[in-house]
């Protein structure tokens, strides 16, 4: 079947720290991997997303590489900030129209 | 606005009262999806739409119902809320074909007393 597992939370780092949120995954076919945020209060939007091997996504200093050999997609960014704080969830999709979210693993930077 | 709206963001009931959530988008995408968040559970998948007159359950369809009758309206209803169903609903949607990301509304935080 399809499914996702991350990294448990939560994750608390001081603000410049280096962030690796772990996501893996299983599924049938050829998946697209997204990593989506949720700040509080609000709806998840896409951070960014990969859609074949070797792909690599990218936005607002966050990276995440498609690996097909280690079935992964982990978060990464460089130097994480206060704004940074929130609720991050991995999720594949393999037909378009259905999706499997990881459960989400929430952060929170400190000044 | 273009975009996934959701009606009311906050609403309080009773037990037993029958209460919609509405969802709204602009897209025309044909795919519509009803989730609920709560601690320790993440997402999970209620019902969703593949096209209007077409809905079918998720993970979490008991004591819920849906209809659509519009491709951009996807209304749910609790028809007889429970302390249970307290939750943040979130609707979403996508068009379904390609590897096009799901785009969710800013959600309905429904406590029932």
């Amino acid at each position: 079947g399809n499914s996702v597992t991350q990294m448990e939370g939560p994750v608390t780092l001081s603000e410049e720290a280096f962030l690796t949120i772990n996501c893996t995954y299983t599924a049938t076919g050829y998946p697209s991997l997204f990593w989506y945020v949720q700040y509080p209060g609000e709806g998840l939007q896409l951070l960014l997303k990969a859609t074949k091997a070797d792909d690599k996504g990218s936005n607002k200093g966050f990276e995440a590489t498609y690996r097909k050999e280690t079935t992964s997609f982990h978060l990464e960014k460089g130097s994480v900030q206060v704004s940074d704080s929130a609720v991050y969830f991995c999720a594949l999709s393999v037909t378009g129209n259905q999706f499997y979210f990881g459960t989400g693993t929430s952060l929170t930077v400190i000044p | 606005d273009a975009g996934i709206t959701q009606s009311p963001r906050y609403k309080i009931t009773e037990t037993g009262r029958q209460v919609t959530l509405m969802c709204h988008q602009t897209w025309s995408h044909s795919y519509m999806f009803w989730y609920r968040q709560d601690l320790g559970h993440g997402l999970r998948l209620i019902y969703y739409s593949a096209a209007a007159d077409i809905t079918d359950k998720g993970e979490v369809p008991d004591g819920y119902v849906v209809s659509r009758s519009k491709t951009e309206n996807f209304p749910l209803t609790l028809e007889s809320a429970t302390r249970s169903q307290t939750s943040v609903y979130f609707c979403a949607s996508v068009e379904g074909v390609g590897n096009s990301p799901l785009h969710f509304g800013n959600g309905t935080r429904l406590t029932v007393t």
